[in-house]
């Protein structure tokens, strides 16, 4: 596609329940990153990968957060047992190659909702 | 750590009128840095960036010029429009050339009056 896709555009889920979140990054795109952005804030790093291989995964809040990219291409996050505290938008965005000054484009995001 | 700081909105501003967002930031090293736009109902945009010292982005009529011997990265517009009402970001990426995570500011909300 054009973009990066993700979905769904919004999930609701209980306390404690398992959420998987889908990214779709620009075709042929190296890098991969996922952000989570709370209310009223800037997005914030969680992990990212280099084709397959996952380099960074030092802003991934807890053990509950788990993220992988098998084929280097799709990628998913997912979280078990959600607490409300994850409430927020996750964002997902790709860059061309792995060099730090390329632009990374993002996603619209999953507003991810915990009742 | 690295870390962008960036003034607290809303910014309240008529059309016409001249636009500064401030944005200072702490790296080590030489980051490359950027200005991320988000309108409402979209996602984030890059709207530009530098990437060494001295350097200067535009895109859109918005400017920005990376100082390093201030730490700055102030985002400027001459004459801005109500199209222009959005969230705006800055952000850095750690120098050394790897790809890396961005740092982001907590935005700063712009709202232009007709």
């Amino acid at each position: 596609g054009a973009g990066v896709s993700q979905s769904p555009r919004y999930k609701v889920a209980k306390r404690g329940q398992d959420v998987a979140l889908r990214c779709d990054p620009i075709s042929g795109h190296v890098s991969l990153f996922w952000y989570q952005q709370a209310l009223g804030q800037g997005p914030e790093f969680l992990t990212y990968f280099q084709n397959e291989a996952q380099l960074d995964k030092s802003g991934l809040p807890s053990d509950r957060f788990f993220a992988e990219r098998p084929e280097g291409s799709v990628s998913t996050l997912k979280i078990q047992r959600t607490q409300q505290e994850d409430s927020a938008v996750y964002l997902c965005a790709s860059s061309a190659n792995p060099l730090g000054n390329q632009p990374q484009h993002f996603g619209d995001g999953t507003r991810l909702s915990i009742l | 750590g690295n870390s962008v700081t960036q003034m607290e909105g809303p910014v309240t501003l008529s059309e016409e009128a001249f636009l500064t967002i401030n944005c200072t930031y702490t790296a080590t090293g030489y980051p490359s840095l950027f200005w991320y736009v988000q309108y409402p109902g979209e996602g984030l945009q890059l709207l530009l960036k530098a990437t060494k010292a001295d350097d200067k982005g535009s895109n859109k009529g918005f400017e920005a010029t990376y100082r390093k011997e201030t730490t700055s990265f102030h985002l400027e517009k001459g004459s801005v429009q109500v199209s222009d009402s959005a969230v705006y970001f800055c952000a850095l990426i750690r120098g050394g050339g790897g790809a890396d995570g961005l740092t982001f500011g907590k935005g700063t909300h712009l709202i232009i009056q007709p």
